[in-house]
């Protein structure tokens, strides 16, 4: 199956900082997503991005389909970017329309 | 609007229990999937439904765990007999349609088995 990886696994920041957070994937896709999941554990869409750049506040993402990776930024970190950032993706083809996930960066934003 | 909704919120069992976990998707979703995350194995996908169609059951992990979607909306996980291993959060997503559509998840049921 599709394999998808992210990096760095873990990133600590002070607050303000800017970060770029990386996802590889092993095979064409149909949908890329990024989420953030939150002390609570729940999973917050925060792009879905298959291909080309988007914009949302202080974060934004690029999707090089062709290259097979995204790229995720947050600019002027906050302490409420905390948490882990997962990347998933639908491969192309195949009849199941599941996302498989990279194993996630664990963000830690210091005040 | 109303997004995933999921009970209960958590779920503590005896070992050799059977629990039933329950999801209702967004209003319009065709799709439905269950996933689980847990510290060894990360997001994993356990089933899908589509309208309906048989659903996609490649994902679940023994023939202890059924799946049901009633009426093309909600769902039931049921874990028969459960094991330590099946502790886990498991997590509803519904979306629009099958393919290329944007999932969105529910906030997880907290199962843990004792």
């Amino acid at each position: 199956g599709i394999q998808v990886e992210q990096s760095p696994p873990d990133l600590i920041l002070q607050e303000g900082a800017n970060s770029t957070l990386r996802c590889n994937f092993s095979d064409s896709v149909n949908n890329l997503q990024w989420f953030h999941q939150n002390p609570w554990g729940q999973l917050i869409n925060l792009f879905y991005i298959p291909s080309g750049t988007k914009q949302n506040g202080r974060l934004s993402a690029t999707t090089v389909a062709t290259e097979r990776y995204s790229l995720l930024y947050i600019s002027s970190s906050q302490t409420t970017d905390s948490g882990v950032y997962f990347c998933a993706v639908e491969p192309s083809g195949g009849s199941n329309y599941k996302l498989t996930f990279g194993k996630g960066t664990l963000l830690t934003v210091n005040p | 609007g109303a997004g995933v909704s999921q009970s209960p919120s958590n779920k503590v069992t005896e070992k050799g229990k059977d629990v039933e976990l329950r999801c209702d998707p967004i209003s319009g979703h065709t799709a439905l999937y269950w996933y689980r995350q847990s510290l060894g194995q990360g997001l994993e996908f356990l089933i899908y439904f589509q309208g309906n169609s048989a659903p996609d059951k490649s994902g679940l992990p023994s023939d202890r765990f059924s799946a049901e979607r009633t009426g093309g909306s909600v769902s039931t996980l049921t874990i028969q007999r459960t094991q330590q291993e099946d502790s886990a959060v498991y997590l509803c997503a519904s979306s629009l349609g099958p393919r290329s559509y944007e999932q969105y998840f529910g906030p997880g049921t907290r199962l843990t088995v004792t």
